[in-house]
């Protein structure tokens, strides 16, 4: 079974530029997450996808960021302009549904991670 | 809101001592639980879920328990080698499917 795939997964880029983020996360899963992981802390959630609409985006600085996924199956993360707060790893996440009264042996709801885009503002 | 903090932030060990990393969260309304492990410059790994309903969850030389009404994990790991050094996180599963993750506990097992 194919993981969840990122891209690109280094970029540098000046302040003030712009950067984009693709994600396709693992077939067949309907929630798709965002993090930003600054170096030293956990990942911080920025946006949750429920196949193709918003759950949450509480954590989203929407003035400068902006994600879709408009065919609920592959997402882009989008900063513009960046600026040098915004330097960390962005990873991407999917997991199944799963209902409350929906568990079954091979739906656990476990969250599977890509390997991460290390976005650099200089 | 949840927040998840994890115990002790960093460790450094000798071989083969057996390890208790721990995890505690303020909401206990969580369906399930995760431990990951994080290499440096690398995604994360997952090790372990616990379901709400169960107590405990093993695979090889770890071993995470859950104890979801006083809001605390403990993930043990038992004959520490070198190639477990890495950092490793907790995420409590809370409503609507949503992963809450800790600072983490960077380990080191010195060789």
């Amino acid at each position: 079974e194919a993981g969840v795939a990122q891209s690109p997964r280094y970029k540098i880029i000046e302040k003030r530029q712009s950067v984009a983020f693709w994600c396709n996360p693992i077939s067949g899963h309907a929630t798709l997450y965002w993090y930003q992981q600054i170096l030293g802390q956990g990942p911080k959630l920025l946006i949750q996808f429920q196949n193709n609409g918003v759950v949450d985006d509480s954590q989203l600085p929407k003035d400068r960021f902006s994600a879709e996924r408009l065919k609920g199956v592959d997402s882009t993360l989008k900063i513009q302009p960046a600026k040098l707060e915004d330097s960390a790893v962005y990873l991407c996440a999917s997991s199944q549904n799963l209902g409350s009264f929906e568990r079954t042996s091979h739906n656990t709801g476990e969250l599977f991670f890509g390997e991460g885009s290390r976005l650099t503002v200089l | 809101k949840q927040e998840v903090t994890q115990i002790p932030a960093a460790l450094s060990v000798p071989e083969g001592e057996n390890l208790v990393l721990n995890c505690s969260f303020t909401d206990s309304a969580i369906y399930n639980l995760q431990w990951f492990r994080q290499d440096p410059g690398k995604g994360l790994t997952s090790l372990l879920l616990i379901q709400s309903s169960q107590r405990e969850q093993t695979s090889g030389r770890l071993n995470a328990s859950l104890d979801k009404s006083s809001g605390r994990s403990t993930l043990y790991i038992a004959a520490s080698q070198p190639g477990d050094s890495a950092t490793y996180l907790c995420a409590p599963r809370s409503g609507t499917y949503k992963y809450i993750f800790g600072t983490g506990t960077r380990l080191k097992v010195l060789a």
